[in-house]
């Protein structure tokens, strides 16, 4: 059972764009949400992190929006470039045990 | 930096070998973990360890085990590998699980034949 959906499967945009990425969770006891970036032949590597005492995070032009209430959370991404060309996973967890991760999200940005 | 490193890139087995695949971190982490990745199913949890000799199933710990004999070493083993068994396999560790972040090998890509 998937205990974290992530949409969209794949998404393109042009450089410059905000490309958004949603996920949602059911489990309440979830404390822990990151984000994960994977290049083609690269492990996945840990891009932002939010906790559910915040609603949004921002690490240069990457955010992470929260919202507790209805158990969803997105990653947008400023001034998009090609080089963020990637696969971005989500994942939750409560703490001290294992990250459940989203299925993925393909995004390509186009010159 | 820390760094994960995994025995192979690229391997290739046939239906009903038994597989050793490697990891190592050099960071003196306690966690440990195995995941598969499948395209369109994202990264699936197979086994974690959190000690040596310490083991822990995920979600889809069948036709899979285990060994973690030193902190730095992580094996996952095939018993007897299926051609269902094809796929990228990502070892990753934590200082500890919770809200310290994970890292990532490089990943196997197991293809049985």
């Amino acid at each position: 059972q998937q205990q974290v959906k992530q949409s969209p499967q794949s998404l393109i945009v042009q450089k410059g764009g905000i490309p958004i990425i949603n996920c949602a969770y059911e489990n309440t006891a979830f404390d822990y949400f990151p984000w994960y970036q994977q290049f083609p032949g690269k492990g996945p590597a840990l891009l932002i992190a939010i906790r559910p005492d915040v609603s949004e995070k921002k690490e240069g032009r990457f955010t992470i929006s929260f919202n507790k209430s209805a158990k969803q959370f997105s990653l947008h991404i400023m001034d998009s470039q090609p080089g963020d060309s990637a696969t971005y996973f989500c994942a939750a967890s409560r703490s001290g045990y294992a990250l459940n991760f989203g299925k993925g999200t393909s995004l390509l940005v186009t010159p | 930096d820390v760094k994960v490193t995994q025995s192979s890139r690229y391997l290739v087995k046939r239906t009903g070998e038994k597989v050793f695949l490697e990891c190592v971190q050099d960071m003196d982490h306690e966690n440990m973990f195995w995941y598969r990745q499948d395209p369109g199913l994202g990264l699936r949890l197979i086994y974690f360890s959190y000690d040596v000799k310490m083991k822990e199933k995920g979600d889809i710990p069948e036709g899979y085990s285990v060994s973690r004999e030193k902190k730095e070493r992580f094996s996952l083993i095939l018993e007897s590998a299926s051609t269902n068994q094809t796929s990228m396999y990502l070892c990753a560790s934590s200082i500890t699980t919770g809200f310290y972040e994970q890292y990532f090998g490089p990943g196997t890509r197991l293809t049985v034949t």
